[in-house]
């Protein structure tokens, strides 16, 4: 089946300590998508990428940090540097064909810190 | 700032009722797309409508695009339970790949 995973779907850490998200599809998707949202809120950009060995900062990337080495996969770090990481993180794809194409979106990881 | 506003917040309708809701947006877009959330999932896209188009339709989803006024409405028709749910609207600007959300509006349909 074809689609976009995020792994794990919920994540637990330490105040202080860095952590990754996992984002993989198996669409042959050029661009990915990293996305906050907090409760009650809309989604707020991350990162994106729109081809392998590139990314752009989004409207919220302090504190965040991501690599596309792979085409199929998008990994985001929360460091520790990111104030408030609890909150509800998404990742999301869009094939190559011009900017009107649709986004999919994985199932999310809620990520709290303690 | 997000690119898209969403209105109303919140919506709360009976069955068999319409709903609308409105997006607004601040700079030239290549297209605006509309995509539904259920609690706790991922976003569902529902349609995509160009900028040179100004009325989309899709099953019981009606979109409109005014870019003289920079906004845009979803309507929903003869709504179910199952259409309760939060919608996004979706911008990006023209040449580039980033796609901006805005808050959402939130609609319960009561049975």
């Amino acid at each position: 089946d074809g689609g976009i995973t995020q792994s794990p779907k919920y994540l637990f850490r330490k105040e202080g300590q860095n952590v990754t998200l996992s984002c993989e599809q198996n669409l042959n998707h050029d661009a990915m998508y990293w996305y906050r949202q907090d409760p009650g809120q809309g989604l707020r950009l991350i990162y994106y990428s729109q081809i392998v060995n590139d990314f752009q900062k989004g409207d919220i990337a302090e504190g965040y940090s991501v690599s596309r080495e792979k085409k199929e996969s998008f990994p985001l770090t929360v460091t520790s540097a990111q104030k408030n990481p609890t909150a509800f993180y998404l990742c999301a794809s869009r094939p190559w064909g011009g900017e009107n194409t649709e986004a999919f979106f994985g199932q999310g990881t809620r990520l709290t810190v303690v | 700032s997000q690119q898209g506003e969403e209105d109303p917040q919140a919506l709360s309708i009976q069955e068999g009722e319409n709903a609308t809701m409105n997006c607004s947006y601040k700079t030239s877009i290549n297209n605006l797309q509309w995509y539904r959330q259920n609690s706790g999932r991922g976003l569902v896209h529902l349609i995509l409508i160009r900028s040179n188009e100004r009325e989309k339709h899709s099953g019981r989803l009606r979109v409109t695009l005014d870019t003289s006024k920079k906004s845009s409405s979803l309507l929903i028709t003869a709504s179910r339970a199952a259409d309760t749910a939060s919608y996004f609207c979706a911008t990006g600007p023209r040449n580039d790949y980033k796609l901006s959300f805005g808050a959402g509006t939130t609609v319960t349909v009561r049975a």
